[in-house]
C-alpha cells in the first residue's frame, strides 16, 4: 500500500457527462500529480499541484481541470466526456515539488459509454 | 522533444534466470532522471529503481540493477534471479530535473515462467 488513496476505483458514465476523481496523498506529501493511462496514448502526465498551487502542466485537455484543497487532497474534474476519455487515471504524491520519488495510488478506471 | 522508447513489447524469462529490459530516450538536456516502474495486474504503479543522470554509478536495488549509458541515451533494467512476482508491465520513464512533466515509454510486458 503506497498510502495514496484514490476514489472511486471504478466509474462508468455516459458521453457528455462530468465526473470528479478524488485523490488523498500520503501523509506529509505536498505535491499531487495526475496521470492518464490509455491504450492508445499510454501513460501521460496531466498536471501537478504543490501545496494548493498549480506547479506543472502536461497534456491536459481544456475539458479537464484539477485543484488541490487546503487539506491537500486533490480532485480531477473531467467534463463533456468522450469515449476516448476512457482510461485509468492515476494520482501520485511526493513530499516536495520536484518529482524525484513519487508514490502512486491504485488508479480510477473510467469507462465512458 | 523528449521521447522514451521501449523496443520490446513482450519479454519472457524462466524463474531464477536473468532478464534485461531495454529503454532508450531522446533528450538534449544534461540534468534529468530516469525511472523504471512496475505495473502488476493490480495496476498500481510501483517505482522499481531511479537513476540521476549526473551519477555515473549504475543504480541497484536488490535484484534490480540498471545499465545507464548516458552517451548512448540507453537505460536498461536487469532483473536477476527472476521470481514469479516479477511478472508485470515495466515502464521506463524520463524527467528533466527542473520540469515535472514525466515521459513514459510504451511498456514491456514481462512473463516469468515457472
Amino acid at each position: 500500500d503506497s498510502g495514496v488513496t484514490q476514489t472511486p476505483k471504478h466509474l462508468i458514465t455516459a458521453t457528455g457527462q462530468r465526473v470528479t476523481l478524488r485523490c488523498s496523498p500520503r501523509s506529509g506529501d505536498l505535491s499531487v500529480y495526475w496521470y492518464q493511462q490509455s491504450l492508445d496514448q499510454g501513460l501521460q502526465f496531466l498536471i501537478q499541484y504543490y501545496n494548493g498551487e498549480e506547479r506543472a502542466k502536461g497534456n491536459i485537455l481544456e475539458r479537464f481541470s484539477a485543484q488541490q484543497f487546503p487539506d491537500l487532497h486533490s480532485e480531477l474534474n473531467l467534463s463533456s466526456l468522450e469515449l476516448g476519455d476512457s482510461a485509468l487515471y492515476f494520482c501520485a504524491s511526493s513530499v516536495g515539488d520536484r518529482y524525484t520519488e513519487a508514490f502512486f495510488g491504485q488508479g480510477t478506471r473510467l469507462t465512458v459509454v | 522533444a523528449q521521447t522514451v522508447t521501449q523496443s520490446q513489447p513482450e519479454m519472457s524469462v524462466q524463474e531464477a534466470e536473468t532478464v534485461t529490459l531495454s529503454c532508450t530516450y531522446d533528450t538534449s538536456e544534461s540534468d534529468y532522471y530516469l525511472f523504471w516502474y512496475k505495473q502488476p495486474p493490480s495496476r498500481q504503479m510501483i517505482l522499481v529503481i531511479r537513476q540521476e543522470a549526473y551519477k555515473q554509478q549504475n543504480a541497484t536495488e536488490n535484484r534490480f540493477s540498471v545499465n545507464f549509458q548516458k552517451a548512448a541515451k540507453s537505460f536498461s533494467l536487469k532483473i536477476s534471479d527472476s521470481q514469479l512476482g516479477d511478472a508485470a508491465m515495466y515502464f521506463c520513464a524520463y524527467k528533466v530535473d527542473n520540469n515535472n512533466d514525466m515521459r513514459f515509454g510504451a511498456g514491456t510486458r514481462l512473463t516469468v515462467k515457472p
